[in-house]
């Protein structure tokens, strides 16, 4: 059974932290690995990965896939209380589904 | 921006009864999904819908759910005679490509359906 598991489930940092998010997967035909952030309702993307050891950045954020070890980490440096979040590793496999782990829920103290 | 939309953003309804949830996707994707959240629990995949033919569904998509793009904007979940266990937020997404093609899904606000 294809599954994705995150690590840990939750974690209290304070402003100007850093955090590391793991994602795990064993899934069969594997296409991509995506990051979502669910502040309250709908998952917004983050970043997309394919390939392995290639980072992928955005502001604070980044992310690599590491395909041989079937995982993937999310780092946020500088953390802001607006980092305050659940999120969200999804992987897509086959063509047509996109499998989701339980979320990372993040709070970040003032 | 382009954004996926649903409506409404809030259904209850009595158990027995017939819904249908609503979603207008992006208007150049052609790859449209159904997950839903219980509250507390993962995101899970209802089904997936290309080429007005569903693709993939999973085990929870049973004989009671049901998917259709009536017109060119539109892509509906109905769920025709609801449970208590229904009661979930619903998310529509939708994604320009698939296939072996990568690509994101974005999704949208999300209809929470509550079964009373």
């Amino acid at each position: 059974e294809d599954k994705v598991v995150q690590s840990p489930l939750s974690l209290v940092v304070h402003e100007g932290d850093t955090v590391t998010l793991n994602c795990s997967y064993e899934v069969t035909n594997f296409r991509s690995l995506l990051w979502y952030k669910q502040e309250k309702k709908a998952p917004t993307f983050l970043f997309m990965l394919t390939s392995s050891g290639i980072e992928k950045k955005s502001g604070r954020l980044s992310s690599i896939l590491d395909k041989k070890e079937l995982f993937s980490i999310l780092n946020i440096t500088a953390t802001q209380t607006g980092d305050s979040a659940v999120y969200l590793c999804a992987v897509r496999a086959g063509t047509y589904k996109y499998i989701f782990g339980t979320g990372t829920r993040l709070k970040v103290l003032a | 921006e382009p954004e996926v939309t649903q409506t409404p953003s809030h259904q209850v309804t009595q158990m027995g009864q017939e819904v249908i949830l609503r979603c207008v996707p992006i208007s150049n994707h052609l790859y449209f999904y159904w997950y839903r959240q219980i509250l507390g629990q993962k995101v899970e995949f209802l089904v997936s819908f290309y080429n007005n033919e569903i693709s993939e569904k999973s085990e929870i998509f049973d004989d009671q759910f049901s998917v259709e793009r009536p017109d060119g904007s539109n892509f509906t979940l109905k769920i025709r005679s609801t449970k208590l266990e229904d009661s979930a937020m619903y998310f529509c997404a939708s994604s320009e490509a698939g296939g072996i093609v990568n690509t994101e899904a974005f999704f949208g606000q999300g209809t929470r359906l509550t079964v009373v």
